[in-house]
Formats: structure tokens, C-alpha cells, sequence
């Protein structure tokens, strides 16, 4: 059964420094999100994006976030100046274009910020 | 933000009997709802899903059950097998198609 992949599994970096978080999609999904859980916290929303853009955005994602879909498959997350606060679990997902197709998630990547 | 609560952080069950799982949400905009499944280390897994026009949906042994007026779902799991402890997330969403989370519910499988 196809699958989203994330990679790193873990990633470690300094308070300050930029980090990009790398996801495969299911390739033929053309919607894909971002979501984030703080330990001990609910999952949260972060972005939708769908045709090259972005198609909505929480509160969470400021200016300090940025996705890409640099090629056919990759879809990344990028964050430029990573805080303490930014430590948690990233989650991708991707879902089918048919109506109340559900999203389908990567085993995510475990931020920890130093 | 409490627009999705699942207010029972776990659920202990007897293998072989049924698990309920319950879901209560305050958007009446949300017109999708998500069951998934989360093993530790694992992303959220797709288990079953109610658009808002149905008020039951079943794949095997898994059950889903909306209840608009009340604003409630529920997940019913029969019989229930050991590889099913896990923790089970509720989701809803509306139109724009972002999902709005539950806190999870904890179920353990008794052998």
C-alpha cells in the first residue's frame, strides 16, 4: 500500500538555526499538510497547500515557516530560525483529490530543539 | 481551543468484548469525521471515517456512529483484539479540510 515518508526521523539543532523537514507524499495525491504535536499536546494544524500554494494556514505557521514542493515529489517544511518552543513532532499528510478522501500520514519527524 | 474532545484519556477492554470510544465536538461546520489509529513512534493511521449526511458507518469490525443533534461520535470496535491497543484520535473537519484533533483516548486490550 503506498505510503507518506518522512525523513529525518529525528533531527537535532541549535536554538537560531534553520531546519527543513522532507516528506514524499503518496504520489498521487495532489493536496498535502502539515501538523505538529507538542509532547503531551493535541495534534495541531499547520498548512494546507494544493496546486503550488498555500491554501490555508494556522496561527502557528508565521513567517518563520515556509513550505516547498521543490520537485514532482518532495514536499518540504521549512522552519528559518528554529525556538525552543518549535520542538515537536512534525507530521505530513497527503489525500486523494475525490471528496472526503481522509488524509494520510507519515511516521513524522522529532524535532528537538537545543 | 476544544472544538474536538474526547474526554476519556483511556479505555480498558476485555479482549473479545466491544470497545466504545467516544467523540464530542462544538462546530456544527464540521461536516467530516476521522477515526485514527497512533502506535508509539508511528504516524496517526487512517482507520474510518462518517461524512455529516450519514449517521453510520461500518468496515469490519469497526463501526462509526455521528450523531448530529447531539454532536457526537462514537467508535465501536467488536470484538476487541490485542493488536488494537493503541491510541485512537478523533478528527473533524469542515470544507477547507484541515483537521481539527482530539486529545486521544488511550485503549488497552485486556487478554
Amino acid at each position: 500500500e503506498p505510503e507518506v515518508t518522512q525523513t529525518p526521523s529525528h533531527q537535532v539543532t541549535q536554538m537560531g538555526q534553520e531546519v527543513i523537514l522532507r516528506c514524499v507524499p503518496i504520489s498521487n495525491h495532489l493536496y498535502f499538510y502539515w501538523y505538529r504535536q507538542i509532547l503531551g499536546q493535541k495534534v495541531e494544524f499547520l498548512v494546507s497547500f494544493y496546486n503550488n500554494e498555500i491554501s490555508e494556514k494556522s496561527e502557528i505557521f508565521d513567517d518563520q515557516f515556509s513550505v516547498e514542493r521543490p520537485d514532482g515529489s518532495n514536499f518540504t517544511l521549512k522552519i528559518r530560525s528554529t525556538k525552543l518552543e518549535d520542538s515537536a513532532m512534525y507530521f505530513c499528510a497527503s489525500r486523494g483529490t475525490a471528496i472526503n478522501q481522509p488524509q494520510h500520514f507519515g511516521d513524522g519527524t522529532r524535532l528537538s530543539i537545543l | 481551543d476544544q472544538q474536538v474532545k474526547q474526554n476519556s484519556p483511556s479505555l480498558s477492554v476485555q479482549e473479545g468484548r466491544i470497545s466504545i470510544l467516544n467523540c464530542d465536538y462544538t462546530n456544527s461546520m464540521f461536516d467530516y469525521f476521522l477515526w485514527y489509529k497512533k502506535y508509539p513512534a508511528e504516524g496517526p493511521t487512517f482507520l474510518i471515517s462518517i461524512s455529516s449526511i450519514k449517521d453510520k458507518n461500518e468496515d469490519g469490525r469497526f463501526t462509526v456512529f455521528l450523531n448530529k443533534s447531539a454532536k457526537h461520535l462514537s467508535l465501536h470496535i467488536v470484538p476487541s483484539q490485542p493488536g488494537d491497543s493503541a491510541v485512537y484520535f478523533c478528527a473533524a473537519s469542515d470544507s477547507n479540510y484541515q483537521l481539527i484533533w482530539g486529545a486521544g483516548t488511550k485503549l488497552i486490550i485486556k487478554p
